[in-house]
């Protein structure tokens, strides 16, 4: 299984709404990621998670919270998000060793969430 | 500085023909490794090929090669006989192993397969 399947596929969510975009990989990777991409962008990195501990937060506003409830979980809660924030939300893992990375470990993406904020 | 730089925001080329894609990065980590990612208009970010400052060889995957030219630090991206199939956008991407878990993108570049 070389998947990182993320859930829904598209989501329309008012500014006052509390919706949860949940992501999943049985490949044993140790490290978890969350990117945000607007159209013809390349991904920008918000949140790592490493060995179940976040590791990176990109100065992400406190709507956006991650949660890892194990190794192969991740989620990301969203909470009285604007209408700037509508993009499209990818996941993805990578093997990793608890020191430091190594070159060669490549990213593995989910097909992501398209979120829209109205 | 940028750590990856495409370019090439937009590309044209004939079904069957070959086309490069640019990309140069900055580092100085001896340690690195270079990827390229294709990314359809369904969004997900699929991984074609790898390579690795100590490697001899230019990376080889089926239709894709890469053109490493260590010393201008650059990581062209050649695909050969294009296909329909190959319009998508493409990222070149740097992991530093002394930064830890962070992946470098580049901006892109769009790729329109003509037939």
């Amino acid at each position: 299984d070389t998947e990182v399947t993320q859930t829904p596929k598209h989501l329309v969510m008012g500014m006052t709404n509390k919706k949860s975009l949940k992501c999943e990989q049985h490949m044993g990777h140790r490290a978890m990621y969350w990117y945000k991409q607007k159209a013809k962008k390349p991904p920008e990195l918000m949140f790592v998670y490493s060995y179940e501990k976040l590791s990176i937060n990109e100065s992400v506003p406190s709507r956006f919270s991650p949660e890892c409830p194990n190794s192969s979980l991740l989620n990301l809660h969203l909470h009285a998000l604007q209408p700037e924030d509508s993009a499209l939300y990818l996941c993805a893992s990578s093997q990793t060793t608890r020191d430091r990375g190594r070159r060669d470990e490549k990213l593995f993406f989910g097909s992501g969430t398209q979120l829209s904020v109205l | 500085a940028q750590k990856i730089t495409q370019t090439q925001p937009g590309m044209f080329v004939q079904e069957k023909e070959a086309v490069t894609l640019d990309c140069t990065y900055d580092t100085s980590d001896p340690s690195y490794g270079l990827f390229w990612y294709k990314q359809p208009s369904s969004g997900e970010m699929i991984f074609l090929i790898y390579q690795g400052s100590y490697d001899q060889q230019n990376a080889t995957e089926g239709r894709y090669s890469l053109n490493f030219q260590k010393a201008r630090k650059s990581a062209n991206l050649v695909i050969s006989a294009s296909q329909l199939g190959d319009s998508a956008m493409y990222f070149c991407a740097m992991r530093e192993p002394t930064t830890g878990n962070q992946f470098y993108f580049g901006t892109g570049t769009s790729l329109t397969v003509i037939p």
